[in-house]
């Protein structure tokens, strides 16, 4: 198993421009998430998804777009980049509908000048 | 709402034994989480304890539970340098699948 994989690993854009970042998992996990990490403020939960077709906002979800049409895909798109979205990205997964440990990928780390 | 506290820092010395400590306050947590990150890496998942557990051991590392104080400790045995990274506490809020997360202690093991 691959587990959660995330591409690409790191990305400059321009103020205004769109982007989709990728997330896959191999393990048939039910719920995956996104995050971004800044420094001071640890980890803040942009949307998530219980299943395929299933997609609800975290805490942070203003310029940002999610879809689930599958279980193995999450993408995250960014409808018109902001500097304040200088950020590195997680995705993570899990299973279970109670808990259980998430899983995450190596992260994509997003400058917007 | 719900919050996650850690130390910011803790410096010890090789062999040692580092204790890293986390408060929270949502009672109904089931999971509690420890992840580690290393600088420019992903999070990798440490361990974990159920709520109903005081105590989980894995090799080094060893999980202590207070459900009373809601006081969740990580004790690495032996800490050599390799073990220097952001240690992140973490806990599912009520009986669901999100995180709540403490901002990460930054260790330090000095040679």
């Amino acid at each position: 198993n691959a587990g959660v994989t995330q591409t690409p690993k790191f990305q400059v854009l321009k103020t205004g421009q769109s982007m989709t970042l990728q997330c896959a998992q191999d393990m048939n996990h039910e719920y995956m998430s996104w995050y971004r990490q800044d420094p001071g403020m640890g980890l803040r939960l942009i949307h998530y998804s219980v299943g395929a077709g299933i997609t609800d906002q975290g805490e942070v979800p203003n310029g940002y777009n999610v879809s689930r049409s599958t279980t193995e895909d999450f993408p995250l798109r960014l409808l018109s980049a902001a500097p304040s979205q200088t950020s590195v990205y997680f995705c993570a997964s899990t299973t279970g509908s109670s808990g259980g440990p998430q899983y995450f990928g190596p992260g994509t780390r997003l400058l917007v000048l | 709402g719900e919050d996650v506290e850690q130390s910011l820092f803790l410096s010890v010395r090789e062999g040692d034994s580092s204790v890293i400590n986390c408060t929270y306050t949502d009672s109904s947590s089931t999971y509690l989480y420890w992840y580690k990150q290393e600088p420019g890496a992903g999070l990798q998942l440490l361990t974990y304890i159920f709520s109903n557990m005081d105590m989980k051991q894995d090799q080094r590392l060893t999980v202590l539970l207070n459900k009373k104080d809601k006081h969740l400790s990580l004790r690495i045995a032996d800490t050599q340098t390799g073990d220097s990274a952001i240690y992140f506490c973490a806990v599912n809020a009520g009986n669901n699948r999100k995180l709540i997360w403490g901002l990460g202690t930054s260790l330090a093991v000095n040679p």
